[in-house]
């Protein structure tokens, strides 16, 4: 079974850059036909999808973020990783990573369990 | 502003069916893009319930259905239970771009 899970620093200052890994377990982050993605959910909203990189290293970008957003993948460790640079409060939410596929008509089946970052000095 | 619409809010007694809405346009839900729904209890990660506008996963129960016609797409729950009570999202996209509505909180009376 498949699982994914978030890892990083809960708090990162204004200006700074936001770093997360999301680990896989129980599956290739190289195989089969899968996107691997981080989304986003600031306390008591909706959700935000921030972008997705693919088993080929193909990455896609949420238009609103796309300036400041990296994701990158180490298939050598099985994990993928996001950047995202240039923080203010309004990226204070929780980070979730999540796959998608092919197989369930490209839906988010899988996710972390989600990891709370704050921005502030 | 979520680019998909939901209602804030939908309530039922036990027992009862509900709907909850998702709203788009010719640019999404409109183009033919597939739909799904995930529900999200208290403190924990969205669950997918729906996937391509009427499919349920392995485990989803049948209480569970989902439609989609022209730009809007549709949630029901029927047979109503107090586990249900947790926020829906509907979730579609506008070519590679992934969008989320906005979300509905279901409180069972």
């Amino acid at each position: 079974q498949v699982q994914l899970q978030e890892s990083g620093p809960g708090l990162v200052k204004p200006s700074q850059t936001l770093s997360l890994t999301c680990t896989v377990s129980g599956g290739s982050i190289s195989s089969g036909s899968y996107y691997w993605s981080w989304i986003r959910q600031p306390a008591g909203k909706g959700l935000e999808w921030i972008g997705r990189i693919y088993t080929s290293g193909s990455t896609n970008y949420n238009p609103s973020l796309m300036s400041r957003v990296t994701i990158l993948a180490d298939p050598s460790k099985n994990q993928f990783s996001l950047e995202l640079n240039s923080v203010t409060a309004a990226d204070t939410a929780v980070y979730y990573c999540a796959r998608d596929t092919w197989e369930l008509l490209l839906a988010f089946d899988i996710w972390g369990q989600g990891t709370m970052v704050t921005v502030s000095s | 502003q979520s680019v998909l619409t939901q209602p804030p809010s939908v309530s039922g007694a036990p027992g009862q069916r509900v709907t909850i809405s998702c709203t788009g346009s010719s640019s999404n839900i409109g183009a033919g893009y597939d739909v799904h729904w995930y529900q999200q209890l208290p403190g924990t990660a969205p669950k997918l319930l729906i996937y391509g506008n009427n499919n349920r996963p392995s485990g989803v129960p049948n209480r569970f259905s989902g439609s989609k016609s022209g730009t809007s797409a549709s949630l029901a729950i029927t047979g109503l239970q107090a586990e249900d009570e947790a926020d829906y999202y509907c979730q579609s996209y506008d070519s590679s771009l992934r969008l989320f509505g906005g979300g509905t909180k279901l409180t069972v009376l």
